[in-house]
Protein backbone atom coordinates (compact mmCIF):
# COMPACT_ATOMS: atom_id res chain seq x y z
CA UNK A 1 0.00 0.00 0.00
CA UNK A 2 1.38 3.22 -0.77
CA UNK A 3 1.72 5.55 2.14
CA UNK A 4 2.99 9.03 2.78
CA UNK A 5 2.10 10.57 6.32
CA UNK A 6 2.74 13.52 7.32
CA UNK A 7 1.49 15.45 10.82
CA UNK A 8 -1.35 17.71 9.70
CA UNK A 9 -1.07 20.51 12.48
CA UNK A 10 -1.62 23.24 12.17
CA UNK A 11 1.74 24.19 14.04
CA UNK A 12 1.45 27.71 15.25
CA UNK A 13 4.87 29.78 16.21
CA UNK A 14 6.22 33.19 16.68
CA UNK A 15 7.98 34.87 14.02
CA UNK A 16 11.52 33.90 14.56
CA UNK A 17 11.27 30.51 15.26
CA UNK A 18 12.67 27.43 14.25
CA UNK A 19 9.88 24.70 13.12
CA UNK A 20 10.08 20.95 12.05
CA UNK A 21 8.08 18.68 9.72
CA UNK A 22 7.96 15.00 9.49
CA UNK A 23 6.69 12.91 7.27
CA UNK A 24 7.30 9.09 6.52
CA UNK A 25 6.72 6.95 3.40
CA UNK A 26 5.87 2.90 3.38
CA UNK A 27 7.56 2.17 -0.11
CA UNK A 28 11.80 1.46 0.78
CA UNK A 29 12.36 1.28 -3.15
CA UNK A 30 10.87 5.27 -3.40
CA UNK A 31 14.29 7.21 -4.84
CA UNK A 32 12.51 10.93 -5.28
CA UNK A 33 11.38 12.75 -2.11
CA UNK A 34 10.31 16.97 -2.57
CA UNK A 35 8.63 19.73 0.11
CA UNK A 36 6.20 21.12 -1.72
CA UNK A 37 4.89 24.41 -0.46
CA UNK A 38 0.85 25.17 -0.61
CA UNK A 39 -0.75 28.15 -0.19
CA UNK A 40 -4.88 28.98 0.56
CA UNK A 41 -6.73 27.90 -2.45
CA UNK A 42 -3.58 27.82 -5.13
CA UNK A 43 -1.65 25.52 -6.43
CA UNK A 44 1.40 23.15 -4.65
CA UNK A 45 4.78 24.88 -5.84
CA UNK A 46 7.67 23.08 -5.42
CA UNK A 47 10.32 24.24 -2.41
CA UNK A 48 13.15 22.05 -2.49
CA UNK A 49 13.85 18.86 -3.14
CA UNK A 50 15.25 16.24 -0.63
CA UNK A 51 18.72 14.58 -1.15
CA UNK A 52 20.47 11.82 0.45
CA UNK A 53 23.26 14.20 1.50
CA UNK A 54 20.39 16.74 3.01
CA UNK A 55 20.28 20.12 1.25
CA UNK A 56 19.87 23.72 2.73
CA UNK A 57 18.11 26.41 0.90
CA UNK A 58 18.51 29.62 3.13
CA UNK A 59 16.78 29.28 6.06
CA UNK A 60 15.38 26.11 4.50
CA UNK A 61 17.09 22.55 5.66
CA UNK A 62 15.92 19.31 3.93
CA UNK A 63 17.00 16.20 5.44
CA UNK A 64 16.48 12.07 4.39
CA UNK A 65 16.58 9.04 6.65
CA UNK A 66 16.59 5.80 4.92
CA UNK A 67 16.33 3.76 7.43
CA UNK A 68 13.78 4.79 9.30
CA UNK A 69 12.23 6.13 6.04
CA UNK A 70 11.12 9.84 6.18
CA UNK A 71 12.57 13.10 5.11
CA UNK A 72 12.28 16.66 7.39
CA UNK A 73 12.25 20.20 6.92
CA UNK A 74 13.30 22.88 9.19
CA UNK A 75 12.76 26.18 8.96
CA UNK A 76 14.87 28.26 10.41
CA UNK A 77 13.73 32.28 11.93
CA UNK A 78 10.33 31.86 10.56
CA UNK A 79 8.68 34.65 8.58
CA UNK A 80 4.78 35.68 8.38
CA UNK A 81 5.37 35.05 4.81
CA UNK A 82 6.15 31.20 5.50
CA UNK A 83 2.18 30.72 7.00
CA UNK A 84 1.14 28.26 4.24
CA UNK A 85 0.63 24.21 3.98
CA UNK A 86 3.85 21.56 3.22
CA UNK A 87 3.38 18.82 1.66
CA UNK A 88 5.70 15.96 0.98
CA UNK A 89 5.94 13.96 -2.18
CA UNK A 90 7.36 10.55 -2.53
CA UNK A 91 7.92 8.95 -5.68
CA UNK A 92 7.11 5.05 -6.00
CA UNK A 93 7.50 2.46 -8.79
CA UNK A 94 11.06 3.01 -9.83
CA UNK A 95 13.41 6.22 -10.17
CA UNK A 96 10.32 7.87 -12.36
CA UNK A 97 7.65 6.69 -10.47
CA UNK A 98 4.44 8.89 -9.99
CA UNK A 99 4.24 10.92 -6.80
CA UNK A 100 2.35 10.39 -4.12
CA UNK A 101 1.34 13.47 -1.82
CA UNK A 102 1.28 13.77 2.13
CA UNK A 103 -1.91 15.63 3.10
CA UNK A 104 -0.19 18.44 4.32
CA UNK A 105 1.20 20.15 7.18
CA UNK A 106 -0.23 23.60 8.26
CA UNK A 107 2.29 26.22 9.79
CA UNK A 108 0.88 29.61 10.95
CA UNK A 109 3.62 31.97 12.27
CA UNK A 110 2.45 34.52 14.56
CA UNK A 111 3.52 37.83 14.82
CA UNK B 1 10.73 28.40 -19.44
CA UNK B 2 8.05 26.27 -19.17
CA UNK B 3 4.64 26.91 -18.44
CA UNK B 4 1.40 25.27 -17.64
CA UNK B 5 -2.07 26.58 -18.03
CA UNK B 6 -5.09 25.38 -17.30
CA UNK B 7 -8.69 26.67 -17.36
CA UNK B 8 -11.44 27.41 -16.34
CA UNK B 9 -10.42 28.88 -13.00
CA UNK B 10 -13.70 28.04 -11.11
CA UNK B 11 -17.06 26.29 -12.29
CA UNK B 12 -20.16 25.43 -10.81
CA UNK B 13 -22.12 22.86 -12.54
CA UNK B 14 -25.17 21.14 -11.56
CA UNK B 15 -25.28 17.81 -10.92
CA UNK B 16 -25.54 15.61 -14.25
CA UNK B 17 -23.58 18.04 -16.37
CA UNK B 18 -20.93 17.66 -17.85
CA UNK B 19 -17.59 18.87 -17.39
CA UNK B 20 -14.51 19.70 -19.35
CA UNK B 21 -10.99 20.85 -18.05
CA UNK B 22 -8.65 21.62 -20.19
CA UNK B 23 -4.54 22.19 -19.66
CA UNK B 24 -1.34 23.05 -22.08
CA UNK B 25 1.85 22.85 -21.36
CA UNK B 26 4.46 25.27 -23.32
CA UNK B 27 8.17 25.47 -23.48
CA UNK B 28 8.55 21.80 -23.51
CA UNK B 29 8.08 18.52 -25.32
CA UNK B 30 6.69 15.22 -24.67
CA UNK B 31 6.39 15.67 -21.28
CA UNK B 32 4.45 13.41 -18.65
CA UNK B 33 1.06 15.10 -17.85
CA UNK B 34 -0.73 14.61 -14.26
CA UNK B 35 -4.40 15.03 -13.26
CA UNK B 36 -4.94 15.22 -9.61
CA UNK B 37 -8.00 16.18 -7.21
CA UNK B 38 -7.58 17.85 -3.84
CA UNK B 39 -10.95 17.57 -1.76
CA UNK B 40 -11.88 19.31 1.25
CA UNK B 41 -9.51 17.97 3.79
CA UNK B 42 -8.14 15.26 1.71
CA UNK B 43 -4.33 15.04 0.15
CA UNK B 44 -3.53 15.28 -3.28
CA UNK B 45 -5.28 11.88 -5.27
CA UNK B 46 -3.56 11.35 -8.75
CA UNK B 47 -6.33 10.24 -11.15
CA UNK B 48 -4.90 9.98 -14.46
CA UNK B 49 -1.31 10.46 -16.14
CA UNK B 50 0.19 10.39 -19.50
CA UNK B 51 3.52 9.23 -21.22
CA UNK B 52 2.48 10.58 -24.35
CA UNK B 53 0.02 11.34 -26.79
CA UNK B 54 -3.07 8.62 -26.72
CA UNK B 55 -1.71 6.90 -23.47
CA UNK B 56 -3.74 7.36 -20.94
CA UNK B 57 -3.17 5.98 -17.67
CA UNK B 58 -5.89 5.69 -14.63
CA UNK B 59 -5.19 5.66 -10.69
CA UNK B 60 -8.53 5.35 -9.58
CA UNK B 61 -11.95 4.08 -10.79
CA UNK B 62 -14.68 6.99 -11.32
CA UNK B 63 -16.94 8.26 -13.71
CA UNK B 64 -13.85 10.89 -14.54
CA UNK B 65 -12.00 10.35 -17.88
CA UNK B 66 -8.93 11.81 -19.55
CA UNK B 67 -7.25 12.73 -23.17
CA UNK B 68 -4.73 13.62 -24.96
CA UNK B 69 -5.13 14.86 -28.12
CA UNK B 70 -2.07 16.66 -28.75
CA UNK B 71 1.52 16.10 -27.37
CA UNK B 72 1.24 19.40 -24.83
CA UNK B 73 -2.58 19.02 -24.36
CA UNK B 74 -4.51 17.37 -21.45
CA UNK B 75 -8.25 17.10 -21.01
CA UNK B 76 -10.53 15.97 -17.87
CA UNK B 77 -13.99 15.36 -18.71
CA UNK B 78 -16.83 13.95 -17.33
CA UNK B 79 -20.39 13.25 -18.71
CA UNK B 80 -22.31 13.31 -15.83
CA UNK B 81 -20.88 14.43 -12.45
CA UNK B 82 -21.75 13.86 -9.40
CA UNK B 83 -21.54 15.97 -5.98
CA UNK B 84 -18.60 13.68 -5.12
CA UNK B 85 -16.77 15.43 -7.77
CA UNK B 86 -16.36 18.72 -6.54
CA UNK B 87 -12.88 19.34 -5.58
CA UNK B 88 -10.11 21.22 -6.31
CA UNK B 89 -8.41 19.60 -9.73
CA UNK B 90 -4.67 20.49 -10.80
CA UNK B 91 -2.89 19.65 -14.06
CA UNK B 92 0.63 18.86 -13.55
CA UNK B 93 3.48 17.69 -16.02
CA UNK B 94 7.00 16.79 -15.27
CA UNK B 95 9.96 15.65 -17.50
CA UNK B 96 11.35 12.17 -17.57
CA UNK B 97 14.83 11.81 -16.07
CA UNK B 98 14.61 15.09 -14.63
CA UNK B 99 15.61 15.71 -11.19
CA UNK B 100 13.47 12.22 -10.50
CA UNK B 101 10.20 12.98 -12.17
CA UNK B 102 9.74 16.82 -10.17
CA UNK B 103 6.25 17.71 -10.95
CA UNK B 104 5.03 21.10 -11.74
CA UNK B 105 1.36 22.20 -10.92
CA UNK B 106 -0.78 24.61 -12.97
CA UNK B 107 -3.02 27.18 -11.01
CA UNK B 108 -5.79 24.79 -10.45
CA UNK B 109 -9.17 24.89 -11.53
CA UNK B 110 -12.20 24.85 -8.56
CA UNK B 111 -15.25 22.82 -9.22
CA UNK B 112 -18.24 23.09 -7.45
CA UNK B 113 -21.06 20.51 -8.27
CA UNK B 114 -24.74 21.71 -6.68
Amino acid sequence: RKEVEQDPGPFNVPEGATVAFNCTYSNSASQSFFWYRQDCRKEPKLLMSVYSSGNEDGRFTAQLNRASQYISLLIRDSKLSDSATYLCAVNYGGSQGNLIFGKGTKLSVKP
Amino acid sequence: SQTIHQWPATLVQPVGSPLSLECTVEGTSNPNLYWYRQAAGRGLQLLFYSVGIGQISSEVPQNLSASRPQDRQFILSSKKLLLSDSGFYLCAWSLLGSGGNTIYFGEGSWLTVV
